[in-house]
């Protein structure tokens, strides 16, 4: 069965701290994407980074970077110099549910970042 | 270019009653999915529509249906609604092409049965 465990329920760290959000995925398949999402308070859902089963190169976008690690089934989310604004619910998801629109949520790490 | 409208943003219902939300999708995007979110379960799948057709579908009972629309409008509708129905609906879109699609995301229908 595919799963996605997000062991971290609540983070909180002060501003201009660094902070790692684990994500650890389960599937049998050989093709397969994984995301990051962020929801603020409002609720919508915002797109954060994608990355498919055949590229394990870290990517780093800024104050936001990801270790995606086939070997443990990891795709683990890291904020340096956390910033208020960075408070948040962040998800990780796992494409396989069949179709694109069905994605295999984690159930999300809350990010308090407090200045 | 707009983004996902969900309507209404608040709702409050009664046990037993039906309710109906709406999702307008990103002009020109044809795949519309619909998520529960609670507390308890989290984020969990509901169903997918691609150009009017249900395309997936998440383990849900048969209380919960939907349906797209020739301009890919959704709507999805939950009968006989008990106390455990009470969630945030979200709706997500997307072209509908690839699994490696992003989906962009509503803000929600806060439905709340009393």
């Amino acid at each position: 069965a595919q799963k996605v465990t997000q062991a971290q329920t609540e983070i909180s760290v002060v501003e201009k701290e660094d902070v790692t959000l684990d994500c650890v995925y389960e599937t049998r398949d050989t093709t397969y994407y994984l995301f990051w999402y962020k929801q603020p308070p409002s609720g919508e859902l915002v797109f954060l980074i994608r990355r498919n089963s055949f590229d394990e190169q870290n990517e780093i976008s800024g104050r936001y970077s990801w270790n995606f690690q086939k070997s443990t089934s990891s795709f683990n989310f890291t904020i340096t110099a956390s910033q208020v604004v960075d408070s948040a619910v962040y998800f990780c998801a796992l494409s396989g549910g069949g179709s694109q629109g069905n994605l295999i949520f984690g159930k999300g790490t809350k990010l308090s970042v407090k200045p | 270019k707009a983004g996902v409208t969900q309507t209404p943003r608040y709702l409050i219902k009664t046990r037993g009653q039906q309710v109906t939300l709406s999702c307008s999708p990103i002009s020109g995007h044809r795949s519309v999915s619909w998520y529960q979110q609670t507390p308890g379960q989290g984020l969990q799948f509901l169903f997918e529509y691609f150009s009017e057709t249900q395309r997936n579908k998440g383990n849900f009972p048969g209380r919960f249906s939907g349906r797209q629309f020739s301009n890919s409008r959704s709507e999805m509708n939950v009968s006989t609604l008990e106390l455990g129905d009470s969630a945030l609906y979200l709706c997500a879109s997307s072209g509908g092409t690839g699994l490696n699609e992003k989906l962009f995301f509503g803000s929600g229908t806060q439905l709340s049965v009393l």
